[in-house]
């Protein structure tokens, strides 16, 4: 157990939904980030946060978005979903002040319809 | 950006057999950790090795960050052992933490 939880585990919806994932990091990490994992993408990066501030953007269509709440947990919101967003969508916390060391939660598949 | 090459893509092995898997850097990195995907899906870590040698059980990586490129060695290997192994890095010149991923060696052990 890495000790990040990601909830749901399994998410089926519609095409044009929105869907929220919901994370919540290791005791004492400040860093939350979020990939994504497609069969033609492979694992990619999506948005860091930390502390409740974003910290850098990678792959991250513009009808998704996320937040870091005060407790440290975070939220990624798929909105307008279509069938390729379907992909299992990872969490992950590192420590604060090293080793920078993600540990991966189990994720959140997603199938759209 | 920095470009990780993994390799082999697929890996058939008889229970019993050794192997390595080899991650290639396109520029220096920090950060490099290798990870376990389960076929349930989930991401296990199996070593943060930015450099040297590290050993776990039947399972050991070495990391030579001047050539760019990192090992994983799993020996007597297991059923268990079947899924895909990646490795990831952050970019040396990055200000972020975010990961780049390989495209990963799937590992089928046969009994």
């Amino acid at each position: 157990d890495s000790g990040v939880t990601q909830t749901p585990k399994h998410l089926i919806t519609a095409t044009g939904q929105r869907v929220t994932l919901r994370c919540s990091p290791r005791s004492g990490d400040l860093s939350v980030y979020w990939y994504q994992q497609s069969l033609d993408q492979g694992l990619q990066f999506l948005i860091h946060y930390y502390n409740g501030e974003e910290r850098a953007k990678g792959n991250i269509l513009e009808r998704f978005s996320a937040q870091q709440f005060p407790d440290l947990h975070s939220e990624l919101n798929l909105s307008s979903l279509e069938l390729g967003d379907s992909a299992l969508y990872f969490c992950a916390s590192s420590p604060v002040g090293g080793p920078y060391i993600q540990y991966f939660g189990a994720g959140t598949r997603l199938s759209v319809l | 950006g920095i470009q990780v090459e993994q390799s082999p893509p697929d890996l058939i092995l008889q229970e019993g057999a050794n192997s390595t898997l080899r991650c290639n850097f396109s520029d220096s990195v920090n950060n490099l950790q290798w990870f376990h995907q389960n076929p349930w899906g989930q991401l296990i870590n199996l070593f943060y090795i930015p450099s040297g040698t590290k050993q776990n059980g039947r399972l050991s990586a070495t990391t030579v960050a001047t050539e760019r490129y990192s090992l994983l060695y799993i020996s007597s290997s297991q059923t268990t052992d079947s899924g895909v192994y990646f490795c990831a890095g952050r970019g040396g010149s990055s200000n972020t933490g975010k990961l780049i991923f390989g495209q990963g060696t799937t590992l089928q052990v046969k009994p």
